[in-house]
């Protein structure tokens, strides 16, 4: 089944660990998105990414680092720098070929989501 | 970044009752979406909004795109316990992008 997966779904690390959360998407939708939600504070954007080997800083990047080598791979790195880690990270991915704006064909679809957890 | 503004931030229920929340914006939107998202899950698309005073149902829940292009509502009819989660309203400013502002998310019980 296509889909968006999210590894792992549970992660706990120590104050000064980096981390890495994996997400795969075999939709072949050419862009991905890092979301951050908070309790009470809805979803954030941390980077995005419109197509291969492109990304761009959302509105709370800092802390964190992507890379997109591969279509269906985004992978977020949760550095030591990143002063509050704790929370829930969403995965999403859209296809703008589609018809986005006109039908839902465009629209982001989202994984199950990584929960960190930091000691 | 701007968020939009959703209301209400919680609402308890009884199962059957009728339930709207709406988000409004300062900022004209060309898009409405409303998600739901279920403990623990991410959250999955209900109803996708493009026109300005356009009305969508989805089984028992419908939505509407503001005629101002500010604000958009979703009502879910006759609830049911498995209609627990959080809905989050999305908006779009621009067409040709594809970065979403979301609210802050209605969390919804419903008691039977």
């Amino acid at each position: 089944d296509g889909g968006i997966t999210q590894s792992p779904k549970y992660l706990f690390r120590k104050e000064g660990q980096n981390v890495t959360l994996s997400c795969e998407q075999n939709l072949n939708h050419d862009a991905m998105y890092w979301y951050r939600q908070d309790p009470g504070q809805g979803l954030r954007l941390i980077y995005y990414s419109q197509i291969v080997n492109d990304f761009q800083k959302g509105d709370i990047a800092e802390g964190y680092s992507v890379s997109r080598e591969k279509k269906e791979s985004f992978p977020l790195t949760v550095t030591s720098a990143q002063k509050n880690p704790t929370a829930f990270y969403l995965c999403a991915s859209s296809n703008p070929g589609g018809l986005a704006g006109v039908s839902n064909t465009g629209e982001l679809f989202f994984g199950e989501g990584s929960r960190l957890t930091v000691l | 970044g701007q968020q939009l503004n959703q209301s209400p931030q919680s609402m308890f229920i009884q199962e059957g009752e009728d339930v709207s929340m709406n988000c409004t914006s300062s900022s004209i939107f060309n898009t409405w979406l409303w998600y739901k998202q279920d403990p623990g899950e991410g959250p999955v698309l209900l109803i996708a909004l493009y026109k300005a005073g356009e009305l969508t149902s989805n089984g028992r829940l419908t939505a509407q795109f503001g005629i101002t292009r500010k604000d958009s509502f979703l009502n879910i009819s006759a609830s049911i316990p498995s209609d627990v989660g959080i809905y989050f309203c999305a908006g779009r400013r621009n067409q040709a992008g594809t970065a979403l502002i979301f609210g802050k998310g209605t969390t919804l019980s419903v008691s039977s």
